[in-house]
């Protein structure tokens, strides 16, 4: 059975920092891995989806890796900003279970 | 298009009532997914429709738990009778099933307190 486990469970960094948000995932048979950005009260917003086949992508100053063998993603925030406080989800589409998976979430606060 | 909508936003009920829940997906979406969100379990899918057929039920707690998508444009998620420990955000989702292309659109969320 899939887990994703998402890695700190919350963090607080000063804003302009860079920062590494971290998801593993026990099953690296998978169709893709998502990031979600979750604001309180509010439902999640897709950032990012890396196909199994690719090793990132990029939005703005965000940047997704993917190391499927390894079960390892990564979400690299550049420049944080404190409108990047909220909680980020990793979540994968598992071939076994054929639905998304997601970890706990990183609750993010970016200091002013 | 307005997104995926839910209602209500907010229900705050007695142990024992029946509690409806009610989702809009995104027109033209075919796959409707509902996840329940605790502090403690975080989000944890309840049951997908595709084509609004179900798919998989195999999250849904108990047989408390019903849910229902007579037409591609609504599905309801009913718990009958209510316990506090159904408690939580549950959340409506909707995608254009695309395999491994699979983007969810998520509503903003319904708030139950069962008391």
């Amino acid at each position: 059975k899939q887990e994703v486990t998402q890695i700190p469970a919350a963090l607080s960094v000063p804003e302009g920092e860079n920062l590494v948000l971290n998801c593993s995932f026990t099953d690296s048979a998978i169709y893709n891995l998502q990031w979600f950005r979750q604001d309180p009260g509010k439902g999640l917003t897709s950032l990012l989806l890396i196909q199994s086949s690719q090793r990132e992508q990029t939005s703005g100053r965000l940047n997704a890796s993917l190391d499927k063998s390894s079960g390892r993603s990564t979400l690299y925030i550049a420049a944080s900003q404190p409108g990047d406080s909220a909680t980020y989800l990793c979540a994968v589409l598992s071939r076994s279970q054929g639905n998304l998976i997601f970890g706990k979430g990183t609750k993010l606060s970016v200091k002013p | 298009d307005a997104g995926v909508i839910q209602s209500p936003r907010h229900e705050v009920t007695e142990m024992g009532q029946e509690v409806t829940l009610r989702c809009k997906p995104i027109s033209g979406h075919n796959s409707l997914f509902w996840y329940r969100q605790t502090m403690m379990r975080g989000l944890e899918l309840l049951i997908y429709f595709n084509n609004n057929v179900p798919i998989d039920d195999s999250g849904m707690p108990e047989d408390r738990f019903s849910a229902k998508m007579p037409n591609a444009s609504f599905s309801t998620l009913k718990i009958q009778p209510s316990e506090p420990r159904d408690s939580a955000v549950y959340f409506c989702a909707s995608s254009l099933n695309q395999g491994a292309a699979n983007v969810l659109t998520f509503g903003a969320g319904s708030r139950l307190t069962v008391l």
